[in-house]
């Protein structure tokens, strides 16, 4: 069964740092996502991609990240310069499109980010 | 805005004995309802959706859940738990109506099971 992967399962980094976290989604899937999560707190939103381009981020998804496709199959969330409050496990996730919103997202196994 | 409250953060079963974890959901309009689960150090898996067509939907491994619009509620049952059911579950729910397509989560249902 095609699976989202997440490389690499856990990355430790000292503060100010850039860090780039490098999901593939399943490969027939148009939109790609992340989300985050902060220890002992809710899944959140970070972004999503389509079509090249960002097609709606959260107030979180500041200046300091940034997604790219830089092939036919990796998508990539980068954090430019790492704060303390970066620390979380991050989530990729990637969906088909059936033209009503109802897709299902289909959720890699994460990323655990730990900011020094 | 939409959000989702899972009442309880742990809940504790016996082997054998029937699971409820509960859900509630604030929407605008009409909403997609999803549960997921979380095993230790794994991704997140679909178990079940609701997409406005009928109210009880069955996911697998024996979950189901019921949409009730009255109570604004999405609670996922299983008749008898077992002890590979022990994971962390998740309440989401999607607004079609907004046209967006970012996933609003519960805080999350530890769910133990008992021998």
């Amino acid at each position: 069964e095609p699976e989202v992967t997440q490389t690499p399962s856990h990355q430790v980094t000292q503060m100010g740092q850039e860090v780039i976290l490098r999901c593939v989604p399943i490969s027939n899937h148009l939109y790609f996502y992340w989300y985050r999560q902060i220890l002992g707190q809710k899944v959140e939103f970070l972004v999503s991609f389509y079509n090249n381009e960002i097609s709606e981020k959260s107030e979180i998804f500041d200046d300091q990240f940034s997604v790219e496709r830089p092939d036919g199959s990796n998508f990539t969330l980068k954090i430019r310069s790492t704060k303390l409050e970066d620390s979380a496990m991050y989530f990729c996730a990637s969906s088909d499109i059936t033209g009503s919103f109802q897709e299902t997202q289909y959720f890699g196994p994460g990323t655990r980010l730990l900011v020094l | 805005a939409q959000s989702v409250t899972q009442l309880d953060s742990h809940v504790s079963v016996s082997e054998g004995t029937p699971v409820l974890l509960r859900c509630n959901y604030s929407s605008s309009y009409s909403p997609s309802l999803f549960w997921y689960v979380q095993h230790p150090n794994k991704g997140l898996q679909l178990l079940l959706k609701y997409t406005s067509a009928a109210t009880l939907v069955k996911g697998i491994n024996g979950f189901e859940a019921e949409f009730k619009k009255s109570e604004t509620s999405f609670h996922l049952t299983k008749p008898s738990a077992h002890m590979s059911d022990a994971a962390e579950y998740f309440c989401v729910v999607s607004d079609v109506s907004t046209g967006r397509r970012a996933l609003t989560f519960g805080s999350g249902t530890r769910l133990q099971v008992q021998p």
